[in-house]
């Protein structure tokens, strides 16, 4: 069966530092990955979306950047986190070829002093 | 014409009692209609989806209505218990490999015992 898993599940980073979080998906190949930000507990704002390696989609420019090194890893990054960069962010997977069907990982929740 | 437009924001219903939200899309071309369900601190889950070549899908105390005709569609929770608390997002897409999910804004549901 495949299963999501994203990390830490908490962070507190103060502003000016950098920011890597990574995503990896187990029992499928070549999954639609995504990253999502949801503020004040609410809304899901897509900020990445990767249909393969090294290939990523920006929906929102901002203080953030993606990566996917692997095929079933994908990753979050900030050079220098903003107070603004505060929030729920979000990893999700769906099947290739198609948006059908996310599958959520647990989340991390990023507050930036 | 991307957006899905979710009402109400919030809602509060008795336990036994029915909650209904409500969504609206413009897009005709979205033929995939999901509903996520998030607990505090949880990533969504999917709950029930439907396709628009049926006008309602049932799963257990969950029904989702779809009128293709006014473009909208609704979530049923019959029953409701005071675990049902917990924000419902619907989302939308369409059968392409670089389509993403278009999420409404999500309704905080609060079913009072």
């Amino acid at each position: 069966s495949q299963t999501i898993h994203q990390w830490p599940a908490t962070l507190v980073q103060p502003v000016g530092s950098p920011l890597s979080l990574e995503c990896t998906v187990e029992g499928t190949s070549n999954p639609n990955l995504y990253w999502y930000r949801q503020a004040a507990g609410r809304g899901l704002q897509l900020l990445f979306y990767s249909v393969g390696i090294g290939q990523i989609s920006s929906e929102v420019p901002q203080n953030l950047s993606a990566s996917r090194p692997q095929d079933r890893q994908f990753i979050l990054s900030s050079k220098k986190l903003l107070l603004s960069d505060s929030g729920f962010y979000l990893c999700a997977w769906s099947t290739p070829g198609g948006s059908y069907g996310y599958t959520f990982g647990s989340g991390t929740r990023l507050t930036v002093v | 014409q991307q957006q899905v437009k979710q009402s109400p924001q919030s809602l509060i219903v008795q336990k036994g009692g029915i909650s209904i939200i409500n969504c609206a899309y413009e897009n005709t071309a979205f033929d995939y209609f999901p509903w996520y369900q998030q607990f505090p601190g949880k990533g969504p889950a999917l709950l029930i989806a439907i396709r628009p070549d049926v006008s309602e899908k049932k799963e257990g105390r969950f029904t989702i209505s779809f009128n293709k005709s006014a473009k909208q569609f609704s979530l049923h929770i019959m029953d409701s218990q005071p675990g049902d608390s917990a924000t419902y997002f619907c989302a939308a897409s369409m059968n392409s490999g670089y389509s993403t999910l278009t999420f409404g804004k999500g309704t905080m549901l609060l079913v009072s015992p």
